[in-house]
Formats: C-alpha cells, structure tokens, sequence
C-alpha cells in the first residue's frame, strides 16, 4: 500500500519539534474519529481515536483536537522524530457506522 | 499470521484482462473493507462485508467489480475486462469486536499495487 505521491499538502518540520496536521471532516454528523499513518509501502496504521463527545485525547506523543463547531480536527506529535515521516490521513464515521471516510491526506517531512 | 495479508503485492494486465485479488483478514475478525487508494487520493471506500450479513457493495465503481468472502475469512476481489483507471493500490482491512469500542479500528493489509497497461 504505497502512499499517494505529488499532490499530497505537505507538513515539513524541523527533528525534535511539534507538529501539527489539520483535517477538515464534511460530515456533521460523524461522531467518531481516527487518524491513521502510512509509510510508504504499507497499509495504514491505527494512530488514535477519538469520539464527538470528547474535544481532547492524548496519546504518546499524540494527541488529538476536536471542534465539532467547525468540525477540524488536527493531529499533534509531540518531538517529532525521522520515523514520523509518512503520510497521515484523517478518518470519520457515525460510531453506529462501519464505513469509514477518509480524507486526502498529509505528508510529514521531518528534518534531520 | 498476526495481521492482514495481501495477495498479490503487485499486479500488472493488459487492458481487457480480469484479475483476482486476494485478502487474508486477521483470524477471527468479522469485518472485512476493501478500499482503492490511487495516486493523489486518499482512501476510497469499495466493499464491506461483516459477518453472514450480505455485504455492503455500495462503494464499488462499476459491474466489472465484485468481491467475495468465502467462509466468513478470505475475501477476493475481482475486477473484470480491467480499465486503465483501475490502476491503483488496492487495501484490504478487517476488524474485530463491536463497533463502539475504543480503538476498534480497521487493521489494514500491504495492498495490492494494480497496474493496467
């Protein structure tokens, strides 16, 4: 599962700086939140989650922000590190659902 | 093995040719997805299977797609007379538990790297 290439926004950060990834969800009435990782050549991986009930989640290193008034939601990364690199993609559902919806997607470029 | 599997991992026709791609899900999970991911787009969703349930085909393109789940497990995908816009990255993921669970999130395959001459 290679990671889409030359038209992916593109996050370049310095090594040990915080990053953040934005997404902008379509959906008003999702109410569950995922944000995945791809690294070139594979299938995404699960970062973290979090439901519409909750603005905040943490987890290492990680952590995510939801406004549903706005309905953003952005990926933090605490000290970012090479082995960040790759592509995040943002992800919603109704948690009643299965189907996911994914957005287009974020490159991380980490500086040495 | 411990998670999702893909078969082939790369996979070149001709134009006109039909090809099989295969999914192995993780053991004992009950939902099986299938997403395409193409060059410059995120994921987009084809096929999902949960359980005994008829699947929810409601993703697929066009009639040259279709997907089995054989015995609640493998699951192939078929894509009949292929197109040159069917090339592209082909995911497979499965998940286990029930819906509102924490963390209950789609554990996905390698892929499968489709390309249509």
């Amino acid at each position: 599962g290679e990671s889409v290439g030359l038209h992916l926004p593109t996050l370049s950060v310095q090594e040990g700086d915080n990053s953040i990834i934005n997404c902008a969800y379509s959906n008003s009435a999702s109410d569950y939140f995922i944000w995945y990782k791809q690294e070139s050549g594979k299938g995404p991986q699960f970062i973290i989650d979090i439901r519409s009930n909750m603005d905040k989640r943490q987890g290492q290193r990680v952590t995510v922000l939801l406004n549903k008034t706005v309905k953003h939601l952005s990926l933090q990364i605490a000290a970012t590190q090479p082995g960040d690199s790759a592509v995040y993609f943002c992800a919603e559902r109704k948690s009643s659902g299965d189907k996911l919806t994914f957005g287009t997607g974020t490159r991380l470029a980490v500086r040495p | 093995g411990a998670g999702v599997s893909q078969s082939p991992s790369n996979k070149v026709t001709e134009k006109g040719k039909d090809v099989e791609l295969r999914c192995d899900p993780i053991s004992g999970h009950t939902a099986l997805y299938w997403y395409r991911q193409s060059l410059g787009q995120g994921l987009e969703f084809l096929i999902y299977f949960q359980g005994n349930s008829a699947p929810d085909k409601s993703g697929l393109p066009s009639d040259r797609f279709s997907a089995e789940r054989t015995g609640g497990s493998v699951s192939t995908l078929t894509i009949q007379r292929t197109q040159q816009e069917d090339s592209a990255v082909y995911l497979c993921a499965s998940r286990g538990g029930t819906s509102g669970a924490w963390g209950n999130e789609q554990f996905f395959g390698p892929g499968t790297r489709l390309t249509v001459l």
